[in-house]
């Protein structure tokens, strides 16, 4: 059972353009979303996150947008740069400190 | 990374063996965690540990087994490989430690198990 959606699965943009990943679940007993970033031979590594209290945070280019009566939230990358090329997790978590993962995005900017 | 060692970082094995990845963490942090990466699949989570006498089944658990040595150490053992299992396998920490969110998990670099 996947607990928690994500698309697409692939990406691509221009260098300077914007990068949108969208995650949905389906447990409302979570309480805290992450996105975590995986470069090639890399472990995953947070990005950003975010509680359901709060409807959007930014960290520089990254932010989250998040919407609790839809059980959706997505990741918004504004120039986007080459080196933003990677994979990207979301992620959500209830009470017991276990995440559950979406399969992931393979983002690839374009220089 | 270097918080978070994972050894060996590339292993092939063949079907029937007996393996074990280690996990050692220099962060202070009380929980612990086995990951499996799959193409299309993300991160699934094997085990996970809260403390030394603590051990928990995750989402796959079928045909692993692990050892919690001590606070910093995690051992993932395959009892008998079989080629399913061939897959990117990552351990991370969390909890309460200097500089650290107790929400925020710390991954490895990740061992790649290839078995034939």
């Amino acid at each position: 059972q996947q607990q928690v959606k994500q698309s697409p699965q692939s990406l691509i943009v221009q260098k300077g353009g914007i990068s949108i990943i969208n995650c949905a679940y389906e447990n409302t007993a979570f309480d805290y979303f992450p996105w975590y970033q995986q470069f090639p031979g890399k472990g995953p590594a947070l990005l950003i996150a975010i509680r359901p209290d709060v409807s959007e945070k930014k960290e520089g280019r990254f932010t989250i947008s998040f919407n609790k009566s839809a059980k959706q939230f997505s990741l918004h990358i504004m120039d986007s740069q080459p080196g933003d090329s990677a994979t990207y997790f979301c992620a959500a978590m209830d009470s017991s400190y276990k995440l559950i993962f979406g399969s992931g995005t393979r983002l690839l900017v374009r220089p | 990374d270097a918080d978070v060692t994972q050894t060996p970082r590339n292993r092939i094995t063949k079907t029937g063996k007996r393996i074990m990845l280690e996990c050692s963490q220099t962060k202070g942090h009380d929980r612990m965690y086995w990951y499996r990466q799959d193409p299309g699949l993300g991160l699934r989570l094997i085990y996970y540990s809260f403390d030394v006498k603590d051990i928990n089944k995750g989402e796959i658990s079928d045909g692993y087994s692990v050892s919690r040595q001590a606070q910093a150490k995690f051992s993932l053992s395959l009892e008998s490989a079989i080629p399913n299992q061939t897959a990117l396998y990552f351990c991370a920490t969390s909890g309460p430690g200097t500089g650290s969110s107790p929400l925020e998990q710390y991954f490895g670099p990740g061992t790649r198990l290839t078995v034939t």
